[in-house]
């Protein structure tokens, strides 16, 4: 079975800062990919990011990064610059490579102000 | 532009009626999900679908079913709502197999049980 924690119920962080968000996951797959997910007040999810198993190198997409740790079990996601539009609920998610199905964790509420 | 249709942001509805929320996606994608999301416990998986009239459990089923009969649309069914299914409820969906591709979601319906 998977599982994905994350620890941090809500984190705050001001305007133009750093912010890491925790995502530790189990998993006895060999082959798997995590995937970051930020869902607005508005509802709707929306994919950020995405890093395998076997990939080298860390995922990059625009101000996220993921830092990924394999032998700690660890995807954190690190958001750089942060801005106001960035304050929503933050999912970390896991999918084994031979199903289809997503594991999600609880989520972070994140909080940018000024 | 990927795109993911529910059919309403927020519905009201009695106890014991039943209940239809529908999906449509225009991505030629095999694979639809259902989810409802509680605040606290993330999103879990009720039901999804790996190709039209096909159908599986998912986390927590009881009390739902689903219908794909065309693969553009997956609906959800509340075959008596009760107030315990008061929820937001989220469709997805996504390529089959392809283990680096994300789910794409719905703007989400709030569904509330009277």
């Amino acid at each position: 079975a998977q599982k994905i924690t994350q620890t941090q119920p809500g984190m705050f962080v001001q305007e133009k800062e750093a912010v890491t968000l925790d995502c530790t996951y189990d998993t006895s797959d060999p082959s798997y990919g995590l995937f970051w997910y930020k869902q607005p007040s508005s509802g709707e999810m929306i994919f950020l990011i995405y890093q395998g198993s076997y990939d080298q190198q860390n995922a990059t997409e625009g101000r996220y990064s993921l830092n990924f740790q394999k032998a700690r079990k660890s995807a954190n996601l690190v958001i750089s610059a942060s801005q106001l539009g960035d304050s929503a609920m933050y999912f970390c998610a896991i999918k084994a490579w031979e199903t289809d199905k997503l594991i999600f964790g609880t989520g972070t509420r994140l909080q940018v102000f000024p | 532009d990927v795109k993911v249709t529910q059919s309403s942001r927020y519905l009201v509805k009695r106890t014991g009626e039943k209940v239809f929320l529908e999906c449509v996606q225009d991505m030629d994608h095999e694979n639809m999900f259902w989810y409802r999301q509680d605040p606290g416990l993330g999103l879990r998986l009720i039901y999804f679908s790996y190709d039209v009239k096909m159908k599986e459990k998912g986390d927590i089923p009881e009390g739902y079913s689903v219908s794909r009969e065309k693969k553009e649309r997956f609906s959800l069914i509340l075959e008596s709502a009760s107030t315990n299914q008061t929820s937001m409820y989220l469709c997805a969906s996504s390529l089959y197999r392809v283990s680096n591709q994300p789910q794409h979601f719905g703007d989400g319906t709030r569904l509330s049980i009277l």
